[in-house]
Parts: C-alpha cells; sequence; structure tokens
C-alpha cells in the first residue's frame, strides 16, 4: 500500500513565523502535491512538482513556497506566516502521467497561526 | 479556476438508507473520482472514471461518468455507521491537468 505521512498532525506558530512542513511518500511516485482545505471551499491546489527540482504553482501558490530535493518528500514552506494560513494542508502523491489523477493523500496538518 | 458544484452538502440519513450524491460543472472533464474523508484523516480514492458512461462498483458504492461528460454520480447502498464522513468529487478538464475538487458531502450516518 501507497504511504504518505506528514511530519506534523497539528501545528501552532505566530504570525510572521518561517513554517516547514514536510511530506514523505514511499512507493516511489513521480508526482507530489500540497493542498489545502478549508470548510466550504473543498480542496484547492498550491503546488505541484512532477519530478525531483521541479515545481509548479497550483492555484493558490501566493505565501508558499515548495522544495523538492529527494523524489520522495516535497516540503511546503510559509515565509512567514499570517492568520489567514490557519488551515488543514493535505500533502499527496501519484504515479507517472497515467495514474496522474489518483492522488495518495497524507492525514493531513492542521496548522493554526496566532 | 473550474468550479464544480456537488450536492448535498450534508446528509442525514438511517442506517440501511440508499445514499446519492452528484457533482456538476460546467465544462467537459475526462475524467471523474470520487474520495471518502474520514475524520481527521487524508481523502482515500473510492473510485476513478475514465470514459463517459461508464459505471464502476466498489463493493455498495456505484459511481457514473454521466454521458454528457459535466457530472457524476455516487451511490451508497445499504449504508453502515462507518459510511460517515465528507465525499468529494474531483474532476479533470480535457485541456488541463490538475484537478478540481467539489466541496464535499458531509454524510451522518444514525444508528
Amino acid at each position: 500500500d501507497v504511504k504518505v505521512t506528514q511530519s506534523s498532525r497539528y501545528l501552532v506558530k505566530r504570525t510572521g513565523e518561517k513554517v516547514f512542513l514536510e511530506c514523505v511518500q514511499d512507493m516511489d511516485h513521480e508526482n507530489m502535491f500540497w493542498y489545502r482545505q478549508d470548510p466550504g471551499l473543498g480542496l484547492r491546489l498550491i503546488y505541484f512538482s512532477y519530478d525531483v527540482k521541479m515545481k509548479e504553482k497550483g492555484d493558490i501558490p501566493e505565501g508558499y513556497s515548495v522544495s523538492r530535493e529527494k523524489k520522495e518528500r516535497f516540503s511546503l514552506i510559509l515565509e512567514s506566516a499570517s492568520t489567514n494560513q490557519t488551515s488543514m494542508y493535505l500533502c499527496a502523491s501519484s504515479f507517472g502521467s497515467r495514474f496522474y489523477n489518483e492522488q495518495f493523500f497524507g492525514p493531513g496538518t492542521r496548522l493554526t497561526v496566532l | 479556476g473550474q468550479q464544480l458544484n456537488q450536492s448535498p452538502q450534508s446528509m442525514f440519513i438511517q442506517e440501511g438508507e440508499d445514499v446519492s450524491m452528484n457533482c456538476t460543472s460546467s465544462s467537459i472533464f475526462n475524467t471523474w473520482l470520487w474520495y471518502k474523508q474520514d475524520p481527521g484523516e487524508g481523502p482515500v480514492l473510492l473510485i476513478a472514471l475514465y470514459k463517459a458512461g461508464e459505471l464502476t462498483s466498489n463493493g455498495r458504492l456505484t459511481a457514473q461518468f454521466g454521458i454528457t461528460r459535466k457530472d457524476s454520480f455516487l451511490n451508497i447502498s445499504a449504508s453502515i455507521p462507518s459510511d460517515v464522513g465528507i465525499y468529494f468529487c474531483a474532476g479533470q478538464e480535457t485541456s488541463g491537468s490538475r484537478l478540481t475538487f467539489g466541496e464535499g458531502t458531509q454524510l451522518t450516518v444514525n444508528p
């Protein structure tokens, strides 16, 4: 079974702090994604990566950056956390281009910015 | 970006009842997927659909790719308490490569 793990289930940070969210997958998937989930808005794509060192902006990249130095690891960075970034963050991965859409999700990180 | 309309937003049903939910889009999709999210967990893929008119089952779950390619339906038969959760539809447009997610249907099953 595919396993996608996220570094923290719950995180509390202060406004202005730099925040790192880590995601690791163990199935050699090429594609990795970061979403945020807010009530009434569903899942919105922040960034995705289809290969090591490759990244593409999603629908809401403002205030975020990403890093993919190794195939199995995809990091989301909040350069200067703000209260409107309080949310559930979900990482996902998928295999190749044919199964791009069959995404496997991690358990999520609930981030609170005070 | 593209919007998906998912309905209903929430459902409260008795154990044993059947459930239907659907998603509609203003543009054509070439892929529809249905996910379920248990409380405190990430979404899990239930069913993937790749052809217009396709009807696919996974246990008590059945999903259909609408013939117009602008909608999809998910049915759950004989619901049980562990069906509780949020069900999301997701679709990929023919011209793009990203998934667009619906807002989710919150299902509550009373024993």
